[in-house]
């Protein structure tokens, strides 16, 4: 059975900086591309970065582009999303997600981390 | 950017009911399109790829259409378990969700 469990969350002032981890099982992280996706409070879903399996493209959402950085550890079955110069707006629940072929929809999803961001 | 724009906003409907959800995009997206449904509190899920094909173990009661710019998901007879909001999602450049539809008990 294919999990994704997020760690890493929790209450951080602004300007702070988190690191999200999301550590795969029951496949082979190494085949697969993933994502990172967000939801703020009551609204929608806003994907936010994406590495293909062998850490050779990223891309990134221009709302984090510059303050995040997403990784990947494949031999530790791990992804990653460093968060840096924190914003109030950026309170959400972050998923990690598994991208079903190089590029497409997004096919297992972890329950999530809540990071709420706040003085 | 493309722009994912979903209608409506709120649906309320009855177990049974025939249920469709439109998704626009701001540009061509050939079929490059997915729909979720999520459930509060939980993780969206993955329902239809490629805007028609139907994900591993999703009822056939769901089907999705359209292409270009316009799609469809449809629920041909409403489920008590169908009670969740929907989001459509492309990945022909990036990745964009729509802004969700909750459909609601009427």
């Amino acid at each position: 059975e294919v999990q994704l469990v997020e760690s890493g969350g929790g209450l951080i002032q602004p300007w702070g900086s988190l690191r999200l981890s999301c550590a795969a099982s029951g496949f082979t992280l190494s085949d697969y591309s993933m994502s990172w996706v967000r939801q703020a409070p009551g609204k929608g879903l806003e994907w936010l970065s994406y590495i293909s399996s062998s850490s050779s493209t990223i891309y990134y959402a221009d709302s984090v582009k510059g303050r995040f950085t997403i990784s990947r550890d494949n031999a530790q079955n791990s992804l990653f999303l460093q968060m840096t110069r924190l914003r109030a707006e950026d309170t959400a629940v972050y998923y990690c997600a598994r991208v079903t072929t190089a590029a497409g929809p997004l096919d297992n999803w972890g329950q999530g981390t809540l990071v709420t961001v706040s003085s | 950017d493309i722009q994912m724009t979903q209608s409506p906003s709120t649906l309320s409907a009855s177990v049974g009911d025939r249920v469709t959800i439109t998704c626009r995009a701001s540009q061509s997206i050939s079929t490059w399109l997915a729909w979720y449904q999520q459930k509060p509190g939980k993780a969206p899920k993955l329902l239809i790829y490629k805007a028609s094909n139907l994900e591993s173990g999703v009822p056939s009661r769901f089907s999705g259409s359209g292409s270009g710019t316009e799609f469809t998901l449809t629920i041909s007879s409403l489920h008590p378990d169908d009670f969740a909001t929907y989001y459509c999602q492309q990945y022909n450049h990036y990745w964009t969700f729509g802004q969700g539809t909750k459909v609601e008990i009427k």
